[in-house]
């Protein structure tokens, strides 16, 4: 079974920090991968998908990798700011199946 | 990407009764789900709403407890019966285009069961 881990559970950074969020899974079969921001008590927000073949994604100061061999990727936030406070979550799609796993998350605070 | 309206957005139940949330796409999409997310929890997938045919159930979840329809490519409802405070989440409906798309998620209905 797919177990997918982010670390760290939670940070804190002063605004204008680039910072960088992990997420790691177990089963490197995957088919692609999405990151999601998540406010509280919301539902969640796709940020960046990213295929198997691909190793990057970008979209405005979001960066995402993909190492499939490794089971890694990561969410780098570049210039933060106080509305980028939130909880990131990654979730992997398998080669088989329809299902998302999904990490535990990353709750982000960004300090004024 | 699809747009995704989904109700109530919150409610406070009583022990024992039902609610049943509601999922309206504004596109036709080939594949709807339905997710729970406990306190403090990542998400669990529920079930895949089958358009037409009876929804597939992940392990732990069962018909009985969280009846699914999906009447056509559009809508979907998600019951949650005979509640108990362990029922207690926020239950979000999800879409997919297709297997090289993302997914989008509905904006959850945070239900309490007291």
């Amino acid at each position: 079974k797919q177990e997918v881990t982010q670390i760290p559970a939670a940070l804190s950074v002063p605004e204008g920090e680039n910072l960088v969020l992990n997420c790691s899974f177990t089963d490197s079969a995957i088919y692609n991968l999405q990151w999601f921001r998540q406010d509280p008590g919301k539902g969640l927000t796709s940020l960046l998908l990213i295929q198997s073949s691909q190793r990057e994604q970008t979209s405005g100061r979001l960066n995402a990798s993909l190492d499939k061999s490794s089971g890694r990727s990561t969410l780098y936030i570049a210039a933060s700011q106080p509305g980028d406070s939130a909880t990131y979550l990654c979730a992997v799609r398998l080669n088989t199946g329809n299902q998302f796993y999904f990490g535990t998350g990353t709750s982000l605070t960004v300090i004024p | 990407s699809a747009v995704i309206s989904q109700k109530p957005s919150r409610d406070i139940c009583q022990r024992g009764t039902s609610l049943t949330i509601q999922c309206q796409v504004d596109s036709q999409v080939t594949m709807m789900f339905w997710y729970r997310q406990q306190p403090g929890q990542s998400l669990t997938l529920i079930a895949t709403a089958n358009q037409g045919s009876e929804a597939t159930y992940e392990s732990g979840f069962v018909i009985d407890k969280f009846p699914i329809s999906r009447p056509n490519l559009t809508f979907s409802t998600l019951t949650v019966s005979n509640m108990s405070p362990e029922d207690s989440s926020i239950y979000l409906c999800s879409v997919g285009r297709g297997i090289d798309y993302g997914y989008t998620f509905g904006s959850g209905t945070r239900l309490t069961v007291v």
